[in-house]
């Protein structure tokens, strides 16, 4: 079955670079959630959507920025990256999570790493 | 503040015997109780879900056991195997449309043979 999809993988960037996380959430799934994992930390969440329209929001600093296309894919772009933005994040996906008890479904994730 | 919180931040069991992962919350709002089981450089899975509804609900090895006077539960995998090995994570989400998930810190659960 198809999951949700991360990429890239693994990121190593710069301080004060900018870098643009992707998620391709599962066929006909409506919803796409934004966590960030510090290391020994738990999941925070940053930001969702719903059909496109930015749905719920957490603790997503200023510099960072996330949209969700036609198609439901969704991107988290960040600039001005700082060594503290290191971090995994995950994307998860879900089908009316919030009207029918279901799961949301996550990533692999992608590790982010500011050099 | 943290409103899911997973008090033990490691479980060491043999395999074979009954594994118990608690998690209380202090936000009565939850309706909806996740636990995730996550290994090292993979997203967090899905195990199992309880809805505040329910005091219980079983699948397979896993059983989750809510007690909302408490705002407490508990996950029991039995018998515990080596494959159980993971970080499992607690969750809960806000009743009245917000969608998000609200995470404890984890335990880590190790499964000796």
């Amino acid at each position: 079955a198809a999951g949700v999809i991360q990429s890239p993988r693994h990121l190593i960037k710069e301080k004060r670079e900018t870098a643009t996380l992707k998620c391709y959430p599962i066929p006909r799934h409506d919803t796409v959630y934004w966590y960030q994992q510090g290391p020994g930390q738990d999941p925070q969440f940053l930001i969702s959507f719903y059909e496109k329209m930015q749905s719920d929001k957490g603790s997503i600093p200023d510099r960072f920025s996330a949209q969700q296309f036609s198609d439901y894919h969704s991107e988290l772009n960040m600039s001005s990256l700082e060594l503290g933005d290191s971090a995994l994040y995950f994307c998860a996906s879900s089908s009316l999570f919030w009207i029918a008890n279901t799961e949301a479904f996550f990533g692999q994730g992608t590790r982010l790493t500011v050099v | 503040d943290q409103q899911v919180k997973q008090n033990s931040p490691s479980l060491s069991v043999q395999e074979g015997r009954i594994s118990i992962l608690n998690c209380d919350y202090t936000n009565s709002m939850f309706d909806y109780f996740l636990w995730y089981k996550k290994y090292p450089a993979e997203g967090p899975t899905f195990l199992i879900s309880i809805s505040s509804i329910k005091d219980k609900n079983e699948d397979g090895r896993f059983t989750v056991f809510l007690n909302k006077s408490a705002k407490h539960l508990s996950l029991h995998i039995v018998p515990s195997q080596p494959g159980d090995s993971a970080v499992y994570f607690c969750a809960a989400r806000v009743q009245g449309g917000s969608e998000k998930l609200v995470f404890g810190k984890g335990t880590k659960l190790t499964v000796n043979p």
